[in-house]
């Protein structure tokens, strides 16, 4: 079954409006990673969170890693068209030995 | 930046066939991947290979096998295609070592008729 839970499950947003999307899970993890994905492609890393509390930003995205370290966050503030893809949370922890585990992804449309 | 490039985009295969799908990635990494992507369950592990001939079974690794002949290429085998094997596959590498992130391929949507 899904480690990840990731929500919401999609997004039809306005251009110009933030998005906030998380996962959480019930394990603790050492790394958190976001990706997207357009429509014909693979995944692309977006940001990669190695600490607890950590927050990084990457042009309009920000991404946090929560300080249970049981959750992360994507934010992407002033949404454009071309955001529109699947976002993808991973993360890496202890129980999982060196393997990534997935979230369901988000999928998000933008009108504009 | 990294290449991981997968042999084909699109692939139509019938019941009962051998299945090859094929991964080569030109960063030297040690660690190789192959999921599946189906909507609404995100990426699923089938196999690993941390190695040349290493293997290592993921979450799903039934119906399916692996080959590491070389470091560059991983390749996926579907040894008898069923339709519930109809999916989105993706490759992914990265360096050796727990903390770096995969970087996929572009994909190769397979149909099993």
């Amino acid at each position: 079954g899904q480690q990840l839970n990731q929500s919401p499950q999609s997004m039809f947003i306005q251009e110009g409006e933030d998005v906030s999307m998380n996962c959480t899970s019930s394990s603790i993890f050492n790394t958190w990673l976001w990706y997207k994905q357009e429509p014909g492609e693979g995944p692309v890393l977006l940001i990669a969170l190695y600490k607890a509390g950590e927050l990084t930003s990457n042009g309009r995205l920000t991404a946090q890693f929560g300080i249970t370290r049981k959750d992360s966050f994507l934010n992407i503030s002033a949404s454009i068209p071309s955001d529109v893809g699947i976002y993808f949370c991973a993360g890496r922890g202890m129980e999982y030995g060196n393997k990534l585990v997935f979230g369901a992804g988000t999928i998000l449309r933008v009108k504009s | 930046d990294v290449k991981v490039t997968q042999s084909s985009r699109y692939l139509v295969k019938r019941t009962g066939e051998k299945v090859f799908l094929e991964c080569v990635q030109d960063m030297d990494h040690e660690n190789m991947f192959w999921y599946r992507q189906d909507p609404g369950l995100g990426l699923r592990l089938i196999y690993f290979s941390y190695d040349v001939k290493m293997k290592e079974k993921g979450d799903i690794p039934e119906g399916y096998s692996v080959s590491r002949e070389k470091k560059e290429r991983f390749s996926l085998i579907l040894e008898s295609a069923s339709t519930n094997q109809t999916s989105m596959y993706l490759c992914a590498s990265s360096p050796p070592g727990g903390t770096q992130p995969q970087h996929f391929g572009d994909g190769t949507r397979l149909s099993i008729l």
